[in-house]
């Protein structure tokens, strides 16, 4: 059964970092793309950043380029999301996933629970 | 960044009805098409990918269509347990979600 597990969220003051963690478990994670999205409190979902199998490339939004950074350790079945200079805009769910394919796809086929981050002062 | 709209943003239907949903895109998007459906508290769930193809443990009354910039998921018998937001999104450029449409019980 695929699960994944993310860890790390809370709340934090504007200008701070936090990072997330997501544990996988149940397919070959080293084989599959990986994603963050996020949720605003009763808003629509936002991609947030993508890693190919071996971390050697990420993507990111303008909205997160340059604050955010999406990494990888296979050995673990980790994939983490370092958030930096935070913005009450960040403020959201945060939702790992893993890619329907083993390529670069952009389908969501499953997701984490999610874990919410709460940028305030 | 491609532009999703998705209509109506509520809607209210019976048990049985048969249920359609639009999503809009800004450009061409090859039918590079996919719908989530997330329920109260929950993380969102593959539906439909590439348009019309059913994830697997989907149920089949669930359906997908559309071409260009014009797409339409389908529910063809309303049940109490499809009650959830549903979210259309492309991936044709880099991934971006429609508002979603509210799905309740009339």
């Amino acid at each position: 059964e695929v699960q994944l597990v993310e860890t790390g969220g809370g709340l934090v003051q504007p200008g701070r970092s936090l990072k997330l963690s997501c544990v996988a478990s149940g397919f070959t994670f080293s084989s599959y793309w990986m994603y963050w999205i996020r949720q605003a409190p009763g808003k629509g979902l936002e991609w947030v950043s993508s890693i190919n199998t071996d971390g050697g490339s990420t993507y990111y939004p303008d909205s997160v380029k340059g604050r955010f950074t999406i990494s990888r350790d296979n050995a673990e079945n980790t994939v983490y999301l370092q958030m930096n200079s935070l913005r009450s805009e960040d403020t959201a769910t945060y939702y790992c996933a893993k890619d329907l394919y083993t390529y670069y796809g952009s389908l969501f086929d499953y997701w984490g629970q999610g874990v919410m981050v709460t940028v305030s002062s | 960044d491609i532009q999703m709209t998705q209509s109506p943003s509520l809607l209210s239907a019976s048990v049985g009805d048969r249920v359609t949903l639009s999503c809009k895109a800004s450009q061409n998007i090859y039918k590079y098409l996919n719908w989530y459906q997330q329920k109260l508290g929950e993380a969102p769930k593959l539906l439909i990918y590439y348009t019309n193809s059913l994830q697997t443990g989907i149920p089949s009354r669930f359906s997908g269509s559309g071409s260009g910039t014009d797409y339409t998921l389908t529910i063809s018998s309303l049940q109490p347990e499809d009650v959830a937001t549903y979210f259309c999104q492309q991936y044709n450029s880099w991934p971006t979600f429609g508002a979603g449409t509210k799905l309740e019980l009339k």
